[in-house]
């Protein structure tokens, strides 16, 4: 069966200092995969998604920047955090063929003061 | 483009009564329509969905949701709420055609007091 997982669970940085936000999913190949981020009140933004190894499609400008190294590897940076920047980042994946839905890793709460 | 649109932020119910959240769409292009669940410091997790066929809904825990096309509307409803079910819900739409990306609602926190 397909997992995906996300780490840190939690984070706490300093405004100015970088970011780096790791997702990787198990049991698939070739997924769709997705960033989004949840601020309170204002529901699931999506940030970023990519379609294979090396291609990202950005969604917001923003000071945030994505990567997949691996197949399934995506990884959400930032060079100098903002306080604008916290929030709840949750990655997803789905399938080629299943694009209908789209299975949600356990998020990071990412806190900047 | 399409969007959501999840009236209200909160619902707070008894347990055992009925409850409905509320979910309005627009989209000039033909859609697929979600309900995910989030319980606290979690992912989300998808209750249910409509691709086609018969616009009443079944999902899991009880849920069930009726798309309307003529009211652009995906209500979710439960006819007798437990205190598990508290968590946020979330509508959610993506375009037939491209069904890359999910646009989601707001949300709606869903309160089941004792």
């Amino acid at each position: 069966s397909q997992t995906i997982h996300q780490w840190p669970a939690t984070l706490v940085q300093p405004v100015g200092s970088p970011l780096s936000l790791e997702c990787t999913v198990e049991g698939t190949s070739n997924p769709n995969l997705y960033w989004y981020r949840q601020a309170a009140g204002r529901g699931l933004q999506l940030l970023f998604y990519s379609v294979g190894i090396g291609q990202i499609s950005s969604e917001v400008p923003q000071n945030l920047s994505a990567s997949r190294p691996q197949d399934r590897q995506f990884i959400l940076s930032s060079k100098k955090l903002l306080l604008s920047d916290s929030g709840f980042y949750l990655c997803a994946w789905n399938q080629d063929g299943q694009l209908d839905t789209q299975y949600f890793g356990p998020g990071t709460r990412l806190t900047v003061l | 483009a399409q969007s959501v649109t999840q009236l209200d932020s909160q619902v707070p119910v008894f347990e055992e009564a009925p409850v409905e959240l509320r979910c309005n769409y627009s989209s000039s292009v033909s859609v697929y329509l979600f309900w995910y669940v989030q319980y606290p410091n979690q992912g989300l997790q998808l209750l249910l969905k409509y691709l086609s066929g018969s616009t009443l809904v079944k999902g899991i825990n009880g849920f069930e949701a009726e798309f309307n096309k003529s009211q652009t509307s995906f209500h979710l409803r439960k006819p007798s709420v437990h205190i598990s079910d508290t968590a946020e819900y979330f509508c959610a739409v993506s375009d037939r055609r491209n069904t890359d990306k999910l646009i989601f609602g707001t949300g709606t926190r869903l309160q089941v007091f004792p």
